[in-house]
C-alpha cells in the first residue's frame, strides 16, 4: 500500500519568506509522486509530478519539489510566498504501470501574510 | 482543451430530494473519478470507471449512491434520497493511461452541494 504524510496541516510565512510544504510518502515501489493546489472555491490543480526522471522538478508559479529516496520524502518549496500563493496544497503519490490507485494527503492550508 | 466539466456548480436542495450531479471529462481520457471533499473526512475517492465500466466502487457510501456512465463523454452521479450528511463538495476527475500525462489526474471545479 501507498501512502503519503503531509506534515502540518497549517503553514503560515510572510510575503517574501520562503514556501517549505512538507510531504513524506510510503510505498514498496518506485513511486510517482504529485503536488497539487487547491484555491477558494475551486478543483485541484496539479502544481508539479515526478516521475522517475529528474529528481528536482520544477512547476507551475515558481514551485519545485526535490525527490528525495534516502528521505522518502517530496517536499514542495517556492523562494519567495506571495500572497497569490495563499491555498491548499495536495500531496499525491502513485505508481507506474497503468493505472494504479493515487492517493492523497490531507492537505497543507497555506497563509500568505502580507 | 476545455479540461473536466461539471455541473452544476452549485445545488442546494432539501433532504429527501435526488441530487444529480453531472461530468464531462477530458476528451480522449479512459479513466474517470468522482470525488467528495468535506472538511471531517479530505478527500475521498467514491467510483472510479475505465472505458466506461465501474471498477472500483468500494468508496460510495451507501446505496443512496449511484454512478453511471453511459458514454466516453459523460457520467451523472446521484443521490437519492438526500440527506443533510451529504452536503459537500463532489468533484469529478479524469486521466487518460494512454496518453504522456499517463497516471495525472485532472479534476473539475467541482459540484458545491448543500442539503438543507
Amino acid at each position: 500500500a501507498q501512502s503519503v504524510t503531509q506534515l502540518g496541516s497549517h503553514v503560515s510565512v510572510s510575503e517574501g519568506a520562503l514556501v517549505l510544504l512538507r510531504c513524506n510518502y510510503s510505498s514498496s515501489v518506485p513511486p510517482y509522486l504529485f503536488w497539487y493546489v487547491q484555491y477558494p472555491n475551486q478543483g485541484l490543480q496539479l502544481l508539479l509530478k515526478y516521475t522517475s526522471a529528474a529528481t528536482l522538478v520544477k512547476g507551475i508559479n515558481g514551485f519545485e519539489a526535490e525527490f528525495k529516496k534516502s528521505e522518502t520524502s517530496f517536499h514542495l518549496t517556492k523562494p519567495s510566498a506571495h500572497m497569490s500563493d495563499a491555498a491548499e496544497y495536495f500531496c499525491a503519490v502513485t505508481r507506474s504501470g497503468g493505472y494504479q490507485k493515487v492517493t492523497f494527503g490531507t492537505g497543507t492550508k497555506l497563509q500568505v501574510i502580507p | 482543451d476545455a479540461g473536466v466539466i461539471q455541473s452544476p456548480r452549485h445545488e442546494v436542495t432539501e433532504m429527501g430530494q435526488e441530487v444529480t450531479l453531472r461530468c464531462k471529462p477530458i476528451s480522449g481520457h479512459d479513466y474517470l473519478f468522482w470525488y467528495r471533499q468535506t472538511m471531517m473526512r479530505g478527500l475521498e475517492l467514491l467510483i472510479y470507471f475505465n472505458n466506461n465500466v465501474p471498477i472500483d466502487d468500494s468508496g460510495m457510501p451507501e446505496d443512496r449512491f449511484s454512478a453511471k456512465m453511459p458514454n466516453a463523454s459523460f457520467s451523472t452521479l446521484k443521490i437519492q434520497p438526500s440527506e443533510p450528511r451529504d452536503s459537500a463538495v463532489y468533484f469529478c476527475a479524469s486521466s487518460g493511461s494512454g496518453t504522456p500525462e499517463g497516471n495525472t489526474i485532472y479534476f473539475g471545479e467541482g459540484s458545491w452541494l448543500t442539503v438543507v
